[in-house]
């Protein structure tokens, strides 16, 4: 079955510790994004990414990190500059053609501190 | 700076009735507008879409509308049932060069039996 898998579901980060986020997609999708959503808000962009070695900033991405060496991956370090890294994070991925804008979303990975 | 508003925030119906969710958007060059269904501790569904150059899509219960002269959209759900509660966010997305989706702050539906 095509679609974007993230891991870990729930992860927990100690104060003064990176943590990396895990987001997988077998769609052969060319664009993918990392959101955040604080409870009952709506959702930031973080990070995301056009083409495999490059990527852009989105309205939240101080404290943040992403790399996308392949077109497969997207992950996303949350470095120990976030201060208030609570959040439940979603990873998504879209095509690139004109034709086909669907943004499908991970399961996402709630991330608190310890 | 690019916006869409998103009205109820909650929204309370009885079983079988119509549930209706509106989005307005600010930037006129958005061509693309998503409506997703998010349920507690999962990811955002995609639930159905529509383009710009469209005024009205349905699939079975729901459709959603749109006015590009009032840079309105909205979502219709008909003979709403239990399994229908959630939080629905709606979006719209800038043209290509940018790839950047912009999302309500969402709608929570509640459909009591």
């Amino acid at each position: 079955d095509g679609g974007i898998t993230q891991s870990p579901k729930y992860l927990f980060r100690k104060e003064g510790q990176n943590v990396t986020l895990s987001c997988e997609q077998n769609l052969n999708h060319d664009a993918m994004y990392w959101y955040r959503q604080d409870p009952g808000q709506g959702l930031r962009l973080i990070y995301y990414s056009q083409i495999v070695n490059d990527f852009q900033k989105g309205d939240i991405a101080e404290g943040y990190s992403v790399s996308r060496e392949k077109k497969e991956s997207f992950p996303l370090t949350v470095t120990s500059a976030q201060k208030n890294p609570t959040a439940f994070y979603l990873c998504a991925s879209s095509a690139s053609s004109a034709t086909n804008e669907k943004l499908l979303f991970g399961s996402g990975t709630q991330l608190s501190v310890l | 700076g690019e916006n869409v508003e998103q009205h109820p925030s909650t929204l309370s119906v009885q079983e079988g009735d119509s549930a209706v969710i509106k989005c307005t958007y600010s930037d006129s060059a958005s061509n693309y507008f998503p409506w997703y269904k998010q349920e507690l501790g999962k990811g955002p569904q995609l639930i159905i879409d529509i383009r710009s150059n469209v005024g009205e899509k349905k699939d079975q219960r729901i459709a959603v509308t749109l006015n590009k002269t009032a840079k309105h959209f909205s979502l219709h759900i008909t003979e709403t049932q239990p399994e229908d509660s959630a939080v629905y966010f709606c979006a719209a997305r800038l043209p290509i060069k940018t790839y950047k989706y912009i999302f309500g702050t969402g709608t929570r539906l509640k459909v009591l039996a």
